[in-house]
């Protein structure tokens, strides 16, 4: 089962142009993640941020987290070309305070860059 | 390059086989997941290994089994293959820390079709 739902189903814009994405989960986690995957191959790891964080920044990425929401939203600045992909988010759930690290995805988010 | 590898990358099968896909883990890492990705959905988690013992198992029938080795590379071995099992198969390597989680990373994947 998907935990996390990811919106929009796909995003299209114009290099130079800002793309936000967002994900909403149901169950208590330890952290939310982010990956991007391209043409069906591996996931690569963009940020993690953990459920005491409520942002965190890595390059052109903004990650915030709303954990009495359950939601948490990706936004890339200035997106270029080579940004186009699908991004996924993944929580990892609480389970008696630990975490064993078993990443439940959402559906994904296509985003294409137009140059 | 995450500096975890899959092999193969293509198989092509017949349904009622069996088959086993290998994952390297990265060095240091001591835990290996396996997730299955159906085409245009988020991955799915199969189970995972810690110090060579099942730490954790998703919604998956029992034909789906697994190992993991002291080096902690793992192999994933499904019997009776299914048309449904045709997918993209991912290992992951983290390393595990208890409280808080840890990032994964992703091999590029095995691409199973089952005919």
């Amino acid at each position: 089962s998907q935990q996390g739902e990811e919106d929009p189903q796909a995003l299209s814009i114009q290099e130079g142009e800002n793309a936000t994405m967002n994900c909403s989960y149901k169950t208590s986690i330890n952290n939310l993640q982010w990956y991007r995957q391209n043409s069906g191959r591996g996931l690569v790891h963009l940020i993690l941020i953990r459920s005491n964080e409520r942002e965190k920044h890595s390059g052109r990425l903004r990650v915030t987290l709303d954990t009495s929401k359950k939601s948490s939203s990706l936004l890339i600045t200035a997106s270029r070309a080579a940004d186009t992909a699908s991004y996924f988010c993944a929580t990892d759930a609480r389970a008696g305070g630990t975490s064993y690290g078993k990443l439940t995805f959402g559906q994904g988010t296509i985003l294409t860059v137009h140059p | 390059e995450t500096g975890v590898t899959q092999s193969p990358t293509h198989l092509i099968k017949t349904r009622g086989q069996q088959v086993t896909l290998r994952c390297s883990s990265q060095s240091g890492h001591n835990t290996v997941s396996w997730y299955q990705q159906a085409l245009g959905q988020g991955p799915q988690f199969i189970f995972q290994y810690y110090r060579e013992e099942e730490n954790g198992r998703g919604n998956f029938p029992p034909r789906f089994s697994g190992l993991q080795f002291p080096n902690y590379s793992s192999e994933l071995n499904v019997n009776a293959l299914e048309l449904d099992d045709s997918a993209l198969y991912l290992c992951a390597s983290s390393l595990h820390r208890g409280l808080g989680g840890t990032e994964a990373f992703f091999g590029q994947g095995t691409r199973l079709t089952v005919v």
